[in-house]
């Protein structure tokens, strides 16, 4: 039983590369999550998923997509990447908002 | 809007010392308060989750509890030992699936 799997783990980008993020679970949980971290602002909702075929902003969505063609998988695009995109990625997943939430290890991204 | 905020930032104490952590919440319809650990450099682990019928929990050493109607949780560590040492979280849900966190208290406990 893996939880929940990133990857990749580390990426490095130039300015304007785009590249896709994937978020795995095995749980067969219905809501799932991607979150940016960054020294001095915390953990900040970029996207969120309530089920298969669905998505939702949080509070920083700007400049990222996303996409939940089948339930155990979360996708994370950057399009154009910018260097303010620079930050470690959390993916976490949960059954409902009655349970707890699982978090993936995250990806190292690094944009120039 | 939700917004989750953490007292202190920072905490440095002797080992052995009983310490609480707080969090508190701006909306009070918050649906479960989860309470994570984050190592340097590691992902989050999931400490206590308090559903939103419930008004503490308890796993060995820590004991978070929750008061939706003050707008506050706290975390606390019973016998501090310097593996507690780590950034730990209060994160938020409301009743559409939204999880906020905030921006964590950095513990350190010295032998």
């Amino acid at each position: 039983n893996a939880g929940v799997t990133q990857t990749p783990k580390f990426r490095v980008l130039k300015t304007g590369q785009s590249m896709t993020l994937l978020c795995a679970q095995d749980m067969n949980h219905e809501y799932m999550y991607w979150y940016r971290q960054d020294p001095g602002m915390g953990l900040r909702l970029i996207h969120y998923s309530v089920g298969e075929g669905t998505t939702a902003k949080g509070e920083v969505p700007d400049g990222y997509n996303v996409s939940r063609l089948k339930k155990q998988n979360f996708l994370l695009g950057l399009e154009s990447a910018a260097p303010s995109q620079t930050s470690v990625y959390f993916c976490a997943s949960s059954r409902d908002r009655n349970y707890g939430y699982t978090f993936g290890s995250g990806t190292r991204l690094t944009v120039v | 809007k939700q917004e989750v905020t953490q007292i202190p930032a920072a905490l440095s104490v002797p080992e052995g010392e009983n310490l609480v952590l707080n969090c508190s919440f701006t909306d009070s319809a918050i649906y479960n308060l989860q309470w994570f650990r984050q190592d340097p450099g590691k992902g989050l682990t999931s400490l206590l989750l308090i559903q939103s019928s419930q008004r503490e929990q308890t796993s060995g050493r820590l004991n978070a509890s929750l008061d939706k109607s003050s707008g506050r949780s706290t975390l606390y560590i019973a016998a501090s030992q310097p593996g507690d040492s780590a950034t730990y979280l209060c994160a938020g849900s409301s009743n559409t699936g939204k999880l906020i966190f905030g921006q964590g208290t950095t513990l350190q406990v010295k032998p």
